[in-house]
């Protein structure tokens, strides 16, 4: 019963936006957007989460459908540090054991 | 670097042998999780402490225990290891709220 739906694997060039999708058709109100990635064997690294709102740091942009049932993690210039694998997660605020991990995407960046 | 610290980094067991692996975070951070991932697979909670004096199972306790020493420490347990826990640890930590994890480096196990 997977609360995110993601393509398993994605490619982009060098300097261009990468684009990642996540579908989340079942979100109740109360649940925030996450993204994290893993590079290699490396500990997932936080990205971004929202709510409803676009969101956006340093990192990536987070663009959340209006009906919140998907929403678009956009790395604006992919470098080939980017290649990564990732995971879109759905939670509730203030929870302590949902932070749920799927499959994710595997990002190549290629130059 | 603040961050979440975890050792060892390696380690080969025998089956039925035990050990702890040690975990630690100096971001005064509430609540700290065990996750392990399997080759090609996504990270599987095991135990999780949401504050200091408690803890609670994830999805996939069994075999396992754990210890939150304190704030910054957070213990997992292997009293008689198995070759299906073969896997990378990973723990991170969290404040309260809607804040992001912080994860560390990983514990790579194998049994044997």
């Amino acid at each position: 019963d997977a609360k995110t739906t993601q393509p398993p694997s994605m490619d982009c060039a060098e300097g261009r936006a990468a684009n990642l999708p996540c579908n989340h058709s079942t979100i109740s109100g109360n649940e925030y957007v996450y993204w994290y990635r893993q590079i290699h064997s490396q500990g997932p690294q936080y990205i971004i989460h929202g709510l409803k709102n676009n969101e956006t740091n340093e990192m990536a942009s987070l663009i959340i459908t209006e009906d919140r049932k998907s929403s678009t993690l956009i790395l604006p210039h992919a470098t080939l540090r980017d290649t990564a694998v990732y995971y879109c997660i759905v939670r509730a605020s203030g929870g302590s054991n949902d932070m749920r991990f799927g499959a994710g995407t595997r990002l190549t960046v290629k130059p | 670097n603040a961050g979440v610290t975890q050792t060892p980094k390696f380690q080969v067991l025998k089956t039925g042998q035990s050990m702890t692996l040690q975990c630690a975070q100096d971001m005064n951070h509430n609540s700290m999780y065990w996750y392990r991932q399997d080759p090609g697979m996504g990270l599987r909670l095991i135990y999780y402490s949401a504050s200091e004096g408690t803890t609670d199972k994830g999805e996939v306790p069994n075999g396992y225990n754990v210890s939150r020493l304190n704030k910054r420490e957070f213990s997992l347990r292997l009293e008689s290891a198995a070759p299906s826990q073969t896997s990378v640890y990973f723990c991170a930590s969290s404040d309260f709220g809607q804040d992001g994890y912080t994860f560390g480096s990983g514990t790579r196990l194998t049994v044997v």
